[in-house]
């Protein structure tokens, strides 16, 4: 069966600090993988999404970046935070091929931006 | 691109009643209309989902109809439960070749004992 991880958790982070969360799923092949932001109370903002290695695809400009270096592998990142980054990351994989619509959500990050 | 409105934003109900939620989309080339129940503070899971060549999906208490000359799609939960309470998100996807759904906004369903 697949599985899907994210990491860290949870997180604090000062204003202007990096940042770098990563998403890994198991038990399938090229997947197509996305990236969520949810603001508290809020819904589901597309960030980024990719269908293959090095193929990233951005919905909204902003000062995050994403990379799949790997086939399930997917990382999220930033050189200087913002206050506005606060929220509930959420990785998503979806298997490719026909008919095979499903898509699943990873457990997610919690970032606070102090 | 496509354009998905949820409604209503918040819905309460007693125990036992049945709830609906509502979404309209903009593409009619969509093809495929998945559910998503959130708890609080967890993530999105989806409970049920519809293809366009289906007007109707049941699971146990929850149903899923769509009208795509209206292009219009409804959650059903009947013999609501206190753990039926959460966000419910809908969603679109035109067909192959886009690789990403657009959600609706959410709507936040409380069921009261």
């Amino acid at each position: 069966s697949q599985t899907i991880h994210q990491w860290p958790a949870t997180l604090v982070q000062p204003v202007g600090s990096p940042l770098s969360l990563e998403c890994t799923v198991e038990g399938t092949s090229n997947p197509n993988l996305y990236w969520y932001r949810q603001a508290a109370g809020r819904g589901l903002q597309l960030l980024f999404y990719s269908v293959g290695i090095g193929q990233i695809s951005s919905e909204v400009p902003q000062n995050l970046s994403a990379s799949r270096p790997q086939d399930r592998q997917f990382i999220l990142s930033s050189k200087k935070l913002l206050l506005s980054d606060s929220g509930f990351y959420l990785c998503a994989w979806r298997r490719t091929g026909g008919g095979l619509n499903e898509q699943y959500f990873g457990p997610g990050t919690r970032l606070t931006v102090t | 691109g496509e354009n998905v409105e949820q409604h209503p934003s918040t819905l309460s109900v007693q125990e036992g009643d049945s709830a609906v939620i509502k979404c309209t989309y903009s593409d009619s080339a969509s093809n495929y209309f998945p559910w998503y129940k959130q708890e609080l503070g967890k993530r999105p899971q989806l409970i049920i989902d519809i293809r366009s060549n289906v007007g109707e999906k049941k699971d146990q208490r929850i149903a899923v109809t769509l009208n795509k000359t209206a292009k219009h799609f409804s959650l059903h939960i009947t013999e609501t439960q206190p753990e039926d309470s959460a966000v419910y998100f809908c969603a679109a996807r035109p067909p192959p070749g886009y690789s990403t759904l657009t959600f609706g906004k959410g709507t936040m369903l409380l069921v009261s004992p």
